[in-house]
């Protein structure tokens, strides 16, 4: 069965600090992934999604992903964070169930410090 | 993209009711979703709507409890029914858009539900 994984349930980082929060999934076939942000109060907001092609993929608010299928991973990064980053992250992959359901991970909480 | 809003955004509710929730979307979309995050927790497919068929459940939940609606392409109800303090949670609907093999799915605010 389809799973996703992020090991790290709570991260704070300095503001100004990179950042790389981790996951692995695990998918029979080519996996369609995505990063989601929670913000307090608020539903989920798309960060950026792979599909095919190029492996390192751009989002939005400055967020990147790398997709490893080696390692079955696909990393959220940013190189410099903002006070205003802080939130929950999901991971998610699609599965093959014939309809795009989207199965997550347990998501991140992160803390970013002034 | 697609615009959803969700009523009510929140509520306090007792023991033994029920509550529906209603998803509106700004656009005709085929396939809608819903999802339940309980608190702390990842999120969680209660089932898959199309319009003009039954809605299609996730293993654990049963259309007694959850019963949907979709009666047309931009709308959608959940009914959370005989409510307990294990159904408090967000409840998340989700819609499909974007055209393309794999669509991405866009949320709704969530629906904070508190059951005493």
């Amino acid at each position: 069965a389809q799973s996703v994984t992020q090991p790290d349930i709570h991260i704070t980082v300095s503001e100004g600090a990179s950042l790389e929060l981790r996951c692995n999934y695990s998918y029979g076939a080519t996996p369609y992934l995505f990063w989601y942000v929670q913000s307090p109060g608020q539903g989920l907001q798309l960060l950026l999604k792979y599909f095919s092609g190029d492996t390192l993929v751009q989002g939005i608010k400055g967020f990147e992903a790398e997709f490893k299928r080696s390692q079955s991973s696909f990393n959220l990064r940013k190189p410099s964070v903002h006070w205003s980053d802080a939130a929950e992250y999901f991971c998610a992959v699609t599965s093959s169930g014939g309809y795009n359901k989207l199965i997550f991970g347990a998501g991140t909480r992160l803390a970013v410090h002034p | 993209s697609a615009v959803i809003s969700q009523k009510p955004s929140r509520d306090i509710c007792q023991r033994g009711t029920s509550l529906t929730i209603q998803c509106q979307v700004d656009s005709q979309v085929t396939m809608m979703f819903w999802y339940r995050q309980q608190p702390g927790q990842s999120l969680t497919l209660i089932a898959t709507a199309n319009q003009g068929s039954e809605a299609t459940y996730e293993s654990g939940f049963v259309i007694d409890k959850f019963p949907i609606s979709r009666p047309n392409l931009t709308f959608s109800t959940l009914t959370v029914s005989n409510m307990s303090p294990e159904d408090s949670s967000i409840y998340l609907c989700s819609v499909e858009a974007g055209g393309g093999q794999i669509n991405e799915q866009f949320f709704g605010p969530g629906t904070r539900l508190t059951v005493l």
